[in-house]
């Protein structure tokens, strides 16, 4: 079945420092893929999405390219900021339903 | 406009005890999702609505958990009698459509549930 693979946490950055989340999937057919944010003490949102091979999210700063001869959907951001401290979550839908795919989740946290 | 509103925000009870959660979805969302959340994973879905009917409840362990939305807006999840493995957060999330990969979900902030 389909699946979603991101890299472990915690990851542990100094302010500015460039940021990389990897995150890789499986799937039958031709998915749309989503970063989610959780913040400490908050809900869900959704951060950037692409629905489609090569198309590029992006939102407050980050950004992750849709690659499918990789089948990955990595999240980065060029310079990070104590308050991008949280835990961020890769999904995916097949584009014929509904349900999302999640990974782990992985905790971000920025040093001052 | 209002978010999606779960309430209460955090619960401790006994096992063996039946304990509810509650959701409103955004006004206008005819689709509604309740997932539980264990620490350190990702969302599993229990049950998708579609106005009042459940259309997704293949991963609702039906012995001891219960879920309506009788009018198609907000909506109820029960589990009775608790068990000590069903300590975890219980997320709410509303959608325009259920159908098709472009549709964003939005979620509540959760039910944290700690069963002692």
């Amino acid at each position: 079945g389909d699946s979603v693979t991101q890299m472990e946490g915690p990851v542990t950055l100094s302010e500015e420092a460039f940021l990389t989340i990897n995150c890789t999937y499986t799937a039958t057919g031709y998915p749309s893929l989503f970063w989610y944010v959780q913040y400490p003490g908050e809900g869900l949102q959704l951060l950037l999405k692409a629905t489609k091979a090569d198309d590029k999210g992006s939102n407050k700063g980050f950004e992750a390219t849709y690659r499918k001869e990789t089948t990955s959907f990595h999240l980065e951001k060029g310079s990070v900021q104590v308050s991008d401290s949280a835990v961020y979550f890769c999904a995916l839908t097949e584009n014929s339903n509904y349900q999302l795919i999640w990974g782990a989740g992985t905790k971000l946290i920025i040093k001052p | 406009e209002a978010g999606v509103v779960q309430s209460p925000r955090y619960k401790i009870i006994e096992k063996k005890q039946p304990v509810a959660f509650w959701c409103n979805p955004i006004s206008g969302h005819n689709t509604l999702y309740w997932y539980r959340q264990n620490l350190g994973q990702g969302p599993e879905l229990l049950i998708r609505y579609e106005n009042e009917e459940a259309v997704d409840d293949s991963q609702l362990p039906k012995d001891r958990f219960s879920a309506e939305r009788l009018k198609g807006v907000d909506s109820t999840l029960k589990i009775q009698p608790a068990e000590l493995g069903d300590s975890a957060v219980y997320l709410c999330a509303s959608s325009r459509f259920g159908g098709g990969g472009n549709t964003e979900a939005f979620f509540g902030q959760g039910t944290r549930l700690t069963v002692v």
